[in-house]
């Protein structure tokens, strides 16, 4: 059962250039998530899909966009790399869209994420 | 902006032992309120989650409470053992947000 897969494990980028990180989740779950976790900083959304055909903003969505390709695929593309977007990146997955919290998400494992 | 705080400092125990770590809350009243734990190198793992009008929920050797009045939960790992080690997260959700706290990293010595 693989859960959450995210591809690549690890990247290191310069700044300007661009590049899409992908996840796909075998659950069938309906929501997915993207989040970046830096020291002392948590994790912070950066955008989610709801369901198949949305997506909306998280906290910290500028510098990024997303498509939700179908249910089970959701990328992440940075358009042009900036140093401090220098973090890990993990994507998540959950049954439906809990607008209560009442949701567990399931996580994949992260791309390391290096821009120099 | 709603802020989740959690013990900054590492928490080391001795085995058999119970760890109490500690998730304060601010700006918001959560209907839930999640829990997790991360590994170095992995995804977060989805532990527990309580509702607001649940004072406590256990799981195995796991206790979680949440008193909204405090705006605290907590999260007690009891009979404690070195495969507990790790970074535990609190989560919640409020106005179409996920928030987590930074962690707090327990050691459990043997």
């Amino acid at each position: 059962n693989a859960g959450v897969t995210q591809t690549p494990k690890f990247q290191v980028l310069k700044t300007g250039q661009s590049m899409t990180l992908q996840c796909a989740q075998d659950m069938n779950h309906n929501s997915m998530y993207w989040y970046r976790q830096d020291p002392g900083m948590g994790l912070r959304l950066i955008y989610y899909s709801a369901s198949e055909g949305t997506t909306d903003k998280g906290e910290v969505p500028n510098g990024y966009n997303v498509s939700r390709l179908n249910k089970r695929e959701f990328s992440l593309r940075l358009e042009s790399a900036a140093p401090s977007q220098t973090s890990v990146y993990f994507c998540a997955s959950s049954e439906l869209y809990g607008g209560l919290g009442n949701q567990p998400q399931h996580f994949g494992d992260g791309t390391r994420l290096s821009i120099l | 902006s709603q802020k989740i705080e959690q013990n900054s400092e590492a928490l080391n125990i001795q085995e058999g032992k119970t760890a109490t770590l500690t998730c304060n809350y601010t700006n918001y009243s959560p209907a839930y309120l999640q829990w997790y734990r991360q590994d170095p190198g992995r995804g977060p793992v989805f532990l527990l989650l309580i509702r607001e009008n649940e004072k406590e929920k256990r799981k195995e050797r796991l206790k979680v409470t949440f008193d909204t009045t405090l705006k605290q939960s907590l999260f007690h790992i009891t009979a404690s053992q070195p495969a507990d080690s790790a970074t535990y997260l609190c989560a919640l959700h409020t106005g179409n947000q996920f928030y987590f706290g930074t962690g707090t990293s327990l050691t459990v010595i043997p």
